[in-house]
């Protein structure tokens, strides 16, 4: 079935450093793929979507690029503030319904 | 897009008892949903409502839930009779189409004891 494999976590990073957040996924076809974030108590919220390959989604600095040949959806940013410290959730769009990953907790220290 | 709202923010149960959460999203949307995220771990897909029916549920949906859209706003998730292993975060979506995002709410934590 399908799935979804995120980096495990926590990955602590000073401020301004550049930040990459793995995640590959199987599926047939093409699904769209997602970025959700959780901050500390809150709930989910969309960071940024891909629909189809190719496609790059952005959004407050982070980006990621929809990958076929590699299956991958990496979360990339250039410089993380101590704000964006959350759980980063990947997942995809599977029959109309959302399968995540496991999610990776980021540390962004002063 | 305005949020989706859901309540109460937090319970607390004893074991066995009854529990509905709800979520209001707004009307004009078809697709509804129920996730849960037991604490620290991923968040697990429940069921999913379309056009007022269950369109598929997971193997944790069981016999013990039950999902209604009783006035045309409000969606509901019941528990009949909640265990320990019930205590998660549970968290109501929607999306307008089969091709949009999904929206979720701030999530409601139940712990049972």
């Amino acid at each position: 079935g399908n799935s979804v494999t995120q980096m495990e976590g926590p990955v602590t990073l000073s401020e301004e450093a550049f930040l990459t957040i793995n995640c590959t996924y199987t599926a047939t076809g093409y699904p769209s793929l997602f970025w959700y974030v959780q901050y500390p108590g809150e709930g989910l919220q969309l960071l940024l979507k891909a629909t189809k390959a190719d496609d790059k989604g952005s959004n407050k600095g982070f980006e990621a690029t929809y990958r076929k040949e590699t299956t991958s959806f990496h979360l990339e940013k250039g410089s993380v503030q101590v704000s964006d410290s959350a759980v980063y959730f990947c997942a995809l769009d599977s029959s109309y319904k959302l399968i995540f990953g496991s999610g990776t907790r980021l540390l962004v220290r002063p | 897009e305005p949020e989706v709202t859901q309540t109460p923010s937090h319970q607390v149960t004893q074991m066995g008892q009854e529990v509905i959460l709800r979520c209001v999203p707004i009307s004009n949307h078809l697709y509804f949903y129920w996730y849960r995220q037991i604490l620290g771990q991923k968040v697990e897909f429940l069921v999913s409502f379309y056009n007022n029916e269950i369109s598929e549920k997971s193997e944790i949906f069981d016999d013990q839930f039950s999902v209604e859209r009783p006035d045309g706003s409000n969606f509901t998730l019941k528990i009949r009779s909640t265990k320990l292993e019930d205590s998660a975060m549970y968290f109501c979506a929607r999306r307008s189409g089969p091709t949009d995002g999904y929206t979720f709410g701030s999530g409601t934590r139940l712990t049972v004891v």
